[in-house]
């Protein structure tokens, strides 16, 4: 199956900087998520982005779905202590499933 | 509060033996799905089910099999375990009626010595 490239793979940035990831594919997507894994927890949805060029915010995180459909980003605005967590792309693959990026591994120092 | 439970957090085998890893979600999701997760290779699909006694498979279906006898209920199996098989698997349901978004359990590291 295919795969979304995410990068990076890991950050490390100090609390209070802006944070940005982003996720490629070399096909057409329909939708595109992005979902948040807490240490020791499942992900969960974040945002989800249903049309080419739609941006969404939700609090302090901003996504946006590529013009070309085969891209995304996701950009956390002065980032806290509870953001370290791994971030995950996801984009919609047939009806219902859905294929991960690799992952964004954030690390904050205080 | 909705649910997706997963029967163990930690689980430590012997290479050979049958493993059942086990998910039971309370919202009437039709879809469920199986992934596991390892570091730098994101969450790759296992197998996954679109309704009771329905299952296909994913992108890495070897050495797995599963069991959907029940909606709730959506098994994974280990026929005979191996060191490689060693990592954290989560899994996941959702509904056509409630958008596409995944609705996760909180994962079961398995380890396998």
């Amino acid at each position: 199956g295919q795969q979304l490239n995410q990068s990076p793979q890991s950050m490390f940035i100090q609390e209070g900087e802006d944070v940005s990831m982003n996720c490629t594919s070399s096909s057409i997507f329909n939708t595109w998520l992005w979902y948040k894994q807490d240490p020791g927890e499942g992900p969960v949805l974040l945002i989800a982005l249903y049309k080419a060029g739609e941006l969404t915010s939700n609090g302090r995180l901003t996504a946006q779905f590529g013009i070309t459909r085969k891209d995304s980003f996701l950009n956390i605005s002065a980032s806290i202590p509870s953001d370290v967590g791994i971030y995950f792309c996801a984009g919609r693959e047939g009806a219902q499933k859905l294929v991960f990026g690799q992952g964004t591994r954030l690390t904050i120092n205080p | 509060d909705v649910k997706v439970t997963q029967s163990s957090r930690y689980l430590v085998k012997r290479t050979g033996e049958k493993v059942f890893l086990e998910c039971v979600q309370d919202m009437d999701h039709e879809n469920m799905f199986w992934y596991r997760q390892d570091p730098g290779l994101g969450l790759r699909l296992i197998y996954f089910s679109y309704d009771v006694k329905m299952k296909e498979k994913g992108d890495i279906p070897e050495g797995y099999s599963v069991s959907r006898e029940k909606k709730e209920r959506f098994s994974l199996i280990l026929e005979s375990a191996s060191t490689n098989q060693t990592s954290m698997y989560l899994c996941a349901s959702s509904s056509p009626r409630q958008g596409l978004g995944y609705t996760f359990g909180s994962g079961t590291r398995l380890t396998v010595v």
